[in-house]
């Protein structure tokens, strides 16, 4: 029972380089979200996909894109990574119509950009 | 204004004993959902508990419990006779509304136990 399933789990980029996080959830669930995660700030929302076919700014959006590749899969692309990029991306997803639309969240992307 | 807020940066407490991890929140929604997550060393984050505005009752999940006081707009998590794997970032969420509404998170708590 996978869940929600990351990849990869570290990456190191240079400046300016682009790259995609995957993320696939084997719930069922309808909603996707891409969170980051740096010291002291807690977990901060990039995009989430509330269903298939739609996707939405967060608290954090820019120098993000995210493609919801179908009901499993979604995933986040950086164009040109700066080091501000630098920090844990997590995937997670739920599905509204359950009790309290509980989040689950994959094992995270380290990634540092130099 | 800070829509979690979590004030205790760390916690200390000894193998078996209980403790609670303090949560505030700000909203104006009268439906709203609160959620503790768990992030051990490893670094996943580990649904523990959840507690639904119109809940009557404290959310309980085995040790964990949820103290609701929605007058004073806290949601602590309480944990009973703690192990040395409660060793972790405790993080407080909420969301707001009903539906795919997203999770607001506080900044965290550490907290450490110790035999």
């Amino acid at each position: 029972n996978a869940g929600v399933t990351q990849t990869p789990k570290f990456q190191v980029l240079k400046t300016g380089q682009s790259m995609t996080l995957q993320c696939a959830q084997d719930m069922n669930h309808n909603s996707m979200y891409w969170y980051r995660q740096d010291p002291g700030m807690g977990l901060r929302l990039i995009y989430y996909s509330a269903s298939e076919g739609t996707t939405d700014k967060g608290e954090v959006p820019n120098g993000y894109n995210v493609s919801r590749l179908n009901k499993r899969e979604f995933s986040l692309r950086l164009e040109s990574a700066a080091p501000s990029q630098t920090s844990v991306y997590f995937c997670a997803s739920s599905e509204a119509a359950r009790e309290g639309n509980i989040q689950y969240f994959g094992a995270g992307t380290r990634l540092s950009v130099l | 204004a800070q829509k979690i807020t979590q004030t205790q940066p760390g916690m200390f407490v000894q193998e078996k004993e209980a403790v609670t991890l303090d949560c505030t929140y700000d909203t104006s929604d009268p439906s709203y959902g609160l959620f503790w997550y768990k992030q051990p060393s490893s670094g996943e984050m580990i649904f523990l508990i959840y507690q639904g505005s119109y809940d009557q009752q404290n959310a309980t999940e085995g040790r964990y419990s949820l103290n609701f006081q929605k007058a004073r707009k806290s949601a602590n998590l309480v944990i009973s006779a703690s192990q040395l794997g409660d060793s972790a970032m405790y993080f407080c969420a909420m969301r707001e509304g009903r539906g795919y509404s997203t999770l607001t998170f506080g900044k965290g708590t550490m907290l450490l136990v110790s035999p």
